[in-house]
């Protein structure tokens, strides 16, 4: 099936320092990854879509300043949380949508855990 | 917008059937998925169905969809140990085809 790849899985740094995760599709093209954050114990909120060749689109709430999301490829997107602090810790996770467009299901990385001294 | 609702703990014993329950607002939803998450890892796609089948079976997994009520369920025959586990329902939300998830049953499975 397919296989999304995240790295790294966890990430320990002090505060102000800029964190880059990276997802890749392993066995498929996507042109749309999304970038999930989820609290211990709470469910996955979106963060913003990422977008081949074009601007990341962000959910409300979300600073695309503070969160930059780059697609440069169809099998890469990367979320760098800039100038990081310990709010900001949190565990990261990206998706990406099978080809086929909006009927396909979207697999899943296996998440990076990001915690901020 | 969208509002996906889930009972967040249900406990069983070995060898018994599991069921866990999911419930939408949107009745335009096409697909509608389940998640598994292991702890401290990523979602693992459990199964999926389309909104034009009311059940879908994948060996011990069960999918009903009940479309009058915006319910649906998730069976899981014969549980064992390691399907504990949190199960999150998800259902895509407007043509972008961002998911919007419930928040997630926690099934602990005791021997």
């Amino acid at each position: 099936g397919a296989v999304v790849s995240q790295h790294p899985s966890r990430v320990i740094c002090k505060s102000g320092t800029s964190v880059k995760i990276e997802c890749r599709s392993l066995d498929f093209q996507a042109t749309t990854m999304f970038w999930y954050r989820q609290f211990p114990k709470q469910s996955l909120m979106l963060m913003a879509t990422s977008n081949e060749g074009s601007k990341a689109t962000y959910e409300q709430g979300v600073e695309k300043d503070k969160f930059l999301i780059n697609h440069a490829s169809l099998t890469l997107s990367t979320l760098t949380v800039t100038s990081a602090h310990p709010e900001d810790s949190s565990f990261y996770i990206c998706s990406a949508r099978e080809p086929g467009g909006l009927r396909t299901p979207q697999h899943f990385g296996d998440g990076t855990r990001l915690s901020i001294l | 917008g969208e509002d996906v609702e889930q009972s967040l703990f249900l406990s069983v014993r070995e060898g018994d059937s599991s069921v866990i329950n999911c419930t939408y607002t949107d009745s335009s939803s096409t697909y509608l998925y389940w998640y598994k998450q292991e702890p401290g890892a990523g979602l693992q796609l459990l199964t999926y169905i389309f909104s034009n089948m009311d059940m879908k079976q994948d060996q011990r997994l069960t999918v009903l969809l009940n479309k009058k009520d915006k319910h649906l369920s998730l069976r899981i025959a014969d549980t064992q140990t390691g399907d504990s586990a949190i199960y999150f329902c998800a259902v895509p939300y407007n043509q972008g085809g961002k998911l919007i998830f419930g928040q997630g049953t926690e099934l602990s499975v005791k021997p």
